[in-house]
C-alpha cells in the first residue's frame, strides 16, 4: 500500500513558526490533508490541497506541496499552546486515504 | 448536526468475550471506515464500506466483522476480543471515496 511517512515528535517555542513535513509515495493522489487530533479525541480536518497546486494559505496556516520530491508541509504561523495536538498528513488513494504516523507537536510556553 | 457518533466511549473485555461497536452519521455520506489507532503507527484502516449494501477489507481486517446496516450506520464486530485488539478505534465518514474524511471522537477498547 501507499507509504506515508512523518517525523514523530516537534517541539516549539509559544510564538514561533511550527513547520511538520511529510513524504508520501503515491503520485497520483488527487488531494492531500493535514488533521489535527487533540488528546482524547478524533482527527479533525485542518486543511487539503488539490495536487495541481504548489501552496495554499488559510490564516495562520500555510500548506506547501513539492510534487516531484513527492514532499508535502504544513507551516504554523505564531504558534500558541493551543496548537499543542497529533498532526496527520493523508494523501487520497482509489478508495481510501493513506494516513502517516503522526507528529506530536508539543508548544514550550 | 451531531457528524459522526460512536459508541461505546470506553470499554473493558476479557480475552473471548465479543463485542460490537457502533457508529453512526448524520451528513448523508456514501463511505464510511473503521480504524484503529495505536502509538506510533498511525491509523491503520481495518474495513471500509464505499456505499450502502457493500464491505472491503482494509490493511488489517483479521478478528472483525463489519455490517453497513444502513446509509447512516456502520458496526465493527469482535467475535473473540484477544489482547493485540487493545487500542483506540475510530470510525469516519466521506461524501465518496477518497474525500475528505470525518471522524468520530473514538471508542477507548481494553481487551485484557
Amino acid at each position: 500500500g501507499e507509504d506515508v511517512e512523518q517525523s514523530l515528535f516537534l517541539s516549539v517555542r509559544e510564538g514561533d513558526s511550527s513547520v511538520i513535513n511529510c513524504t508520501y509515495t503515491d503520485s497520483s493522489s488527487t488531494y492531500l490533508y493535514w488533521y489535527k487530533q487533540e488528546p482524547g479525541a478524533g482527527l479533525q480536518l485542518l486543511t487539503y490541497i488539490f495536487s495541481n497546486m504548489d501552496m495554499k494559505q488559510d490564516q495562520r496556516l500555510t500548506v506547501l506541496l513539492n510534487k516531484k520530491d513527492k514532499h508535502l508541509s504544513l507551516r504554523i504561523a505564531d504558534t500558541q499552546t493551543g496548537d499543542s495536538a497529533i498532526y496527520f498528513c493523508a494523501e487520497s488513494g482509489a478508495n481510501n486515504l493513506f494516513f502517516g504516523t503522526g507528529t506530536r507537536l508539543t508548544v514550550i510556553p | 448536526n451531531a457528524g459522526v457518533t460512536q459508541t461505546p466511549k470506553f470499554q473493558v473485555l476479557k480475552t473471548g468475550q465479543s463485542m460490537t461497536l457502533q457508529c453512526a452519521q448524520d451528513m448523508n455520506h456514501n463511505s464510511m471506515y473503521w480504524y484503529r489507532q495505536d502509538p506510533g503507527m498511525g491509523l491503520r484502516l481495518i474495513y471500509y464500506s464505499a456505499s450502502e449494501g457493500t464491505t472491503d477489507k482494509g490493511e488489517v481486517p483479521n478478528g472483525y466483522n463489519v455490517s453497513r446496516l444502513n446509509k447512516r450506520e456502520f458496526s465493527l464486530r469482535l467475535e473473540s476480543a484477544a489482547p493485540s485488539q487493545t487500542s483506540v478505534y475510530f470510525c469516519a465518514s466521506s461524501e465518496f471515496e477518497s474525500y475528505e474524511q470525518y471522524f468520530g471522537p473514538g471508542t477507548r477498547l481494553t481487551v485484557t
